[in-house]
């Protein structure tokens, strides 16, 4: 399954926009990008998932480039209530085993 | 959407006792759960996979005969802890996926924590 990187944490303010990126150098053929949020002692959230170029939904929009070496979640103004843990993973294609990674720590200020 | 439940939410226990965790599928049948573990300010661990009326496969270092784990139903999974101890106390969440549905496509339940005194 293929390892992925993400940075560690990020601040942000209050309607601005958050792009958070993820590499994922070794990803195979049949493996879709997908990303999760976690709110403290709560169960993963299906943010948005994909395959390549761009993604959008109602929440946010996933960047992925031609090589699908990385993604970038974009996430329009945030609020406070942004303030998570957002998990980058890719896989489960086949085996449905979804392997997650230190995730990135989003701080949201006033 | 898919909803998953769990059950307890939170449980106390003795050391050397065992705890029951369920883990249900509300609206639509699983047949692939998973259970993972998660310690304070750490990322979730992939315990073990479950599938419905076979036994369930777990990752490397995941002691089977510790962390029981039945898949009787297609919307019931259970991971038992037996002989818990204060290092079993951990956060222990389930997901589950419906057939029909690409294999990344999971549905997370609420979590349980878990505290062993």
């Amino acid at each position: 399954l293929a390892k992925t990187t993400q940075p560690i944490s990020m601040d942000s303010y209050e309607g601005q926009e958050v792009n958070i990126t993820c590499s994922h150098n070794n990803i195979a053929t049949n493996d879709y990008i997908t990303w999760y949020q976690q709110f403290p002692s709560q169960g993963p959230r299906f943010i948005i998932q994909g395959y390549k170029t761009k993604v959008t939904n109602e929440v946010a929009s996933l960047f992925i480039p031609a090589d699908r070496k990385s993604s970038t979640l974009s996430l329009p103004r945030v609020s406070l209530s942004d303030t998570a843990v957002y998990y980058c993973l890719v896989g489960g294609s086949n085996t449905g085993k979804l392997i997650f990674g230190q995730g990135t720590t989003l701080q949201v200020k006033p | 959407g898919a909803v998953v439940s769990q059950h307890p939410s939170w449980v106390i226990c003795k050391s050397g006792t065992s705890v029951k965790i369920e883990c249900r599928s509300l609206d639509f049948q699983a047949t692939t759960m998973f259970w993972y573990r998660q310690f304070p300010k750490q990322s979730l661990m992939l315990m073990a996979t479950s599938n419905e009326g076979s036994k369930a496969t777990y990752e490397q270092g995941v002691e089977k005969d510790k962390f029981l784990i039945n898949h009787a139903s297609l919307t019931l999974s259970t991971l038992t802890v037996t002989s818990a101890h204060p290092e079993d106390s951990s956060f222990y969440i389930c997901s589950a996926r419906a057939p029909g549905l690409a294999a990344h496509e999971q549905y997370f339940g609420p979590g349980t924590r878990l505290t062993v005194t």
